[in-house]
């Protein structure tokens, strides 16, 4: 079980903006900053936001992370079929000095 | 741009000791924290743990005790073993390069941890 907790899937339609949530459970983790990955169905997982909001080369301002608290958020605009995919959060758990993921989140683009 | 693939059997008998290698190419290992992480079928994904090229590790708790990651750096690649396998242990194997560091704000210490670049994963099965 996840001590980062994401909701299970988001939908939006084409063109829109959807938001997914990752929740910490603690603030030894609550302290800490967030990541974000896509993983495109059949492949690799692929980092899209560090520090709980830069973005690496490459990666489009359509992908946006925040934290507030012990709460994270990506948002992505302008919604692209192909952004179909699972989301995962990921962040560092202080007290137990272990990497930790959220459970994903499927995001379907209707 | 640095490139990682996994390697290593994919089939395993139950009790038996998996064994996966990641190859680094296009960069150096020095530096950097090198991670491996696994995904079971139709799960999320979970870290399994990293290494330092310096040699120091951190493992996921509730693999310690059959974890140990390894490097060598003068070939430019890390290992994984994780033993006493069961069929919960089947899932993609990804490693990963990661980046981790810390400070102090007042009393409180902040992380930062994050994995940058992937192996694109090998499938091990745990069966007899």
């Amino acid at each position: 079980q996840s001590v980062l907790t994401q909701p299970p899937s988001v939908s939006a339609a084409p063109g829109q903006r959807v938001t997914i949530s990752c929740s910490a459970s603690s603030s030894n983790i609550g302290n800490n900053f967030v990541s974000w990955y896509q993983q495109l169905p059949g492949t690799a997982p692929k980092l899209l936001i560090y520090d709980n909001n830069k973005r690496p080369s490459g990666i489009p301002d359509r992908f946006s992370g925040s934290k507030s608290g012990t709460s994270a958020t990506l948002g992505i605009t302008g919604l692209q079929t192909g952004d179909e995919a699972d989301y995962y959060c990921g962040t560092w758990d202080s007290s137990l000095s272990a990497g930790e993921f959220g459970g994903g989140t499927k995001l379907t683009v209707l | 741009q640095v490139q990682l693939q996994e390697s290593g059997p994919g089939l395993v008998k139950p009790s038996e000791t998996l064994s996966l290698t990641c190859t680094v190419s296009g960069g150096s290992i020095s530096s950097y924290y090198w991670s491996w992480i696994r995904q079971p079928p139709g799960k999320g994904l979970e870290w399994i743990g990293y290494i330092h090229y310096s040699g120091s590790t951190n493992y996921n708790p509730s693999l310690k005790s059959r974890v140990t990651i390894s490097v060598d750096t003068s070939k430019n690649y890390f290992s994984l073993k994780l033993s006493s396998v069961t069929a919960a242990d089947t899932a993609v194997y990804y490693c990963a390069r990661g980046k981790y560091y810390d400070f102090w704000s007042g009393l409180i210490n902040y992380y930062y941890y994050y994995m940058d670049v992937w192996g694109k994963g090998t499938t091990v099965t745990v069966s007899s």
